[in-house]
């Protein structure tokens, strides 16, 4: 089993629609975060989470919520899809140390129609 | 603000030949420093990493990165190609702050 799980890999939804994406990990670490990639822009931070009750928002935060269920938990919502948010979305873990950097999830390609 | 820059966003090499994907970053202090490679339709795995020391990373599939603190940079290098390294490449830092930025990638194509 992959040390981060994604669900759903691929998901269309219609705009206006709410939708969750999911994510677990195995690798016992406190900090996940979600990220959206798009082409030419990189990777840039959604939200973060430090431990269960910690949550933060990152540069792109507007249009999404996030619920920390436990440690292995980390949920991504977008309350009302719209067509930007089309991207592909990775979850990824790290320890306190960053001593291995960050573990990624195998991302969720999500499509807004 | 902390950022990371790679100033190349497509690169083709032969199949063979060297390569080196440059990596710069902006930081008042050293930074870790990372290299991440993505293959399609996969998350980024880490190549390797700096923290301290030695200024010359050795990492995964035969790459290795240098840290050059008067350029500012990190570049990723790998003697001989390989068709299966045609990928997208992140480098990436972390401040103290625990903060991670990452530059907005290179595309890698090799030709036979």
């Amino acid at each position: 089993d992959a040390d981060v799980t994604q669900t759903p890999r691929n998901r269309i939804t219609k705009t206006g629609k709410r939708i969750m994406l999911e994510c677990s990990q195995t690798k016992g670490h406190d900090r996940m975060y979600w990220y959206r990639q798009d082409p030419g822009l990189g990777l840039r931070l959604i939200y973060y989470s430090f431990d269960v009750k910690d949550i933060n928002k990152g540069e792109i935060s507007d249009g999404y919520s996030v619920s920390r269920q436990a440690q292995a938990k980390f949920s991504l919502s977008l309350e009302s899809a719209i067509p930007n948010q089309t991207a592909l979305y990775f979850c990824a873990t790290s320890d306190w140390g960053h001593t291995i950097g960050y573990t990624f999830g195998s991302g969720t390609r999500l499509t807004v129609v | 603000a902390q950022s990371v820059t790679q100033p190349d966003i497509h690169i083709t090499v032969s199949e063979g030949a060297s390569l080196e994907l440059r990596c710069n970053y902006s930081y008042g202090a050293t930074p870790y420093l990372f290299w991440y490679v993505q293959s399609p339709g996969q998350g980024l795995q880490l190549l390797l990493k700096y923290f301290s020391g030695d200024t010359l990373v050795q990492g995964i599939k035969g790459f290795e990165a240098e840290f050059k603190r008067s350029q500012s940079s990190f570049n990723l290098r790998k003697p001989s190609v390989h068709w299966s390294d045609a990928a997208e490449y992140f480098c990436a830092s972390v401040n103290t702050g625990n903060q991670f930025y990452f530059g907005t990638g290179t595309s890698l194509t090799v030709i036979p």
